[in-house]
């Protein structure tokens, strides 16, 4: 079954302490982006890939880091959680960049306390 | 930073009403496409429009995509308690280095009463 796959689904943490939400598509897709949404703030953009080894910066990339070494996985790192990265996070995929479907994954619920 | 404003934010109706979202923008997009999304779910794509004036339609939803290609408006026509759910629009950037780019309004959060 095409899909986009992340890990974990909630994840509760402290300040300070670094953590790594996966990401892996079996579609063999070339773009892959991360979104963080927010009541009332919609989906934004935080860091996306046109291919293996090329990642750009979306509209809110502090605090954020990513890599794409293989083109099925994009993990989203955060080097050190603050409580205003609590969010849903949502991995997508597409075959190419610009205009084409886009599938996301099922969101990653995280608490940083 | 590119913006898209959608409007209504919220949109409470009863089954067999029509209704209209918007989404506009001062920045011209390359594309413009159209989400739903449910509660606990990622968003699925309803459609994709490309062309200034282009107009799609998929059963009760008709799509606009500006002549300018900066603002999409989704018309549902007799809406049906399915239709709940989160809409959102999503513009693809025109190009320059920041081609993968895509920005997303904030949503309008529809329910349809029965």
């Amino acid at each position: 079954e095409a899909q986009v796959t992340q890990n974990p689904r909630y994840l509760i943490t402290v300040t300070g302490k670094k953590l790594t939400v996966t990401c892996s598509q079996n579609m063999n897709h070339e773009y892959m982006s991360w979104y963080r949404q927010d009541p009332g703030l919609g989906l934004r953009q935080i860091y996306y890939s046109m291919n293996v080894e090329v990642t750009d910066k979306g509209d809110v990339p502090e605090g954020y880091k990513v890599s794409r070494k293989e083109k099925r996985n994009f993990p989203l790192i955060l080097e050190s959680p603050s409580p205003n990265q609590t969010s849903l996070y949502f991995c997508a995929s597409s075959l190419i960049a610009g205009g084409e479907t886009q599938y996301f994954g099922p969101g990653t619920r995280l608490l940083v306390l | 930073t590119q913006l898209l404003k959608q409007s209504p934010q919220f949109l409470s109706i009863q089954e067999g009403e029509n209704l209209t979202v918007y989404c506009n923008s001062s920045s011209v997009f390359s594309s413009l496409q159209w989400y739903r999304q449910e509660p606990g779910e990622g968003p699925v794509l309803l459609v994709t429009v490309v062309t200034g004036g282009e107009v799609k339609k998929l059963k009760r939803l008709t799509f606009q995509f500006g002549d300018a290609r900066k603002d999409s408006s989704l018309h549902i026509t007799a809406a049906q308690t399915g239709d709940t759910g989160l809409y959102l629009c999503a513009g693809g950037d025109a190009g320059g280095t920041s081609y993968g780019k895509l920005t997303f309004g904030q949503g309008t959060i529809l329910t349809v009463h029965p």
